[in-house]
């Protein structure tokens, strides 16, 4: 079944960097793009931005700019997030999750999402 | 930004009764919406997309409509699972971005 597992829990330093994992399985992965999404504690959920796994394109939230890089490795169909310059209030539940499209077709990740991954935590923390 | 105002922020229902879920854009998203299930310490389920097509497996009793600025999620005979904060999600291009509602949490009467 289709199906995006996540890295494991992430507790960093103001300042630091954290990189988050998917890994995807049971589909083509070079087919589909791969949003972020993330979701403060006790708050709703913020688009991140969104990567294509078939050529690399992406695009990402305004706010996170110059912040946020985001990358796959197609040879383990692994998506990764890479978020700089960490504050406190970058503590927050991180989400992969698929973009259903064909991504050959597509240039940017304003979609809706079919599949998620559980989760990561990040907790940004002096 | 399109800004996605969902109402009300807590519904109370009894199981077995219906759930009205309100969605609203600050401008046109068409019918560029999606909605979303999250239970507690999981990661949200798409349960809408198009306004008003269900997602693979997701029960009959959900089901969406609306276009333009008016949405809205019903679920005609709420089961114990469903039980649950809601999401919606406008995807429309122009302008570029991809914002949530705040969320409408679903709580046993």
């Amino acid at each position: 079944q289709v199906q995006l597992v996540q890295s494991g829990a992430e507790v960093k330093k103001p300042g630091a960097s954290v990189k988050v994992s998917c890994k995807a399985s049971g589909y083509t992965f070079t087919s589909y793009g791969i949003s972020w999404v993330r979701q403060a504690p006790g708050q709703g959920l913020e688009w991140m931005g969104w990567i294509s796994a078939y050529n690399g394109n992406t695009n990402y939230a305004q706010k996170l700019q110059g912040r946020v890089t985001m990358t796959t490795d197609t040879s383990t169909s692994t998506a990764y997030m890479e978020l700089r310059s960490l504050r406190s209030d970058d503590t927050a539940v991180y989400y992969c999750a698929r973009d259903p499209r064909d991504t050959a077709m597509v240039t940017d990740g304003y979609y809706y999402m079919d599949v998620w991954g559980k989760g990561t935590t990040v907790t940004v923390s002096s | 930004e399109i800004v996605m105002t969902q109402s009300p922020a807590t519904l109370s229902v009894s199981p077995g009764e219906r759930a009205t879920l309100s969605c609203r854009a600050s401008q046109s998203v068409s019918s560029n919406l999606a909605w979303y299930q999250q239970k507690p310490g999981q990661a949200p389920r798409l349960l809408i997309y198009g306004a008003s097509t269900r997602a693979t497996g997701i029960p009959a009793r959900f089901s969406g409509s609306g276009s333009g600025t008016e949405f809205t999620l019903t679920i005609s005979s709420l089961q114990s699972e469903d039980f649950a904060v809601y999401y919606c999600q406008q995807y429309n291009n122009w302008p570029p971005t991809l914002t949530f509602g705040g969320g409408t949490k679903v709580e046993i009467k």
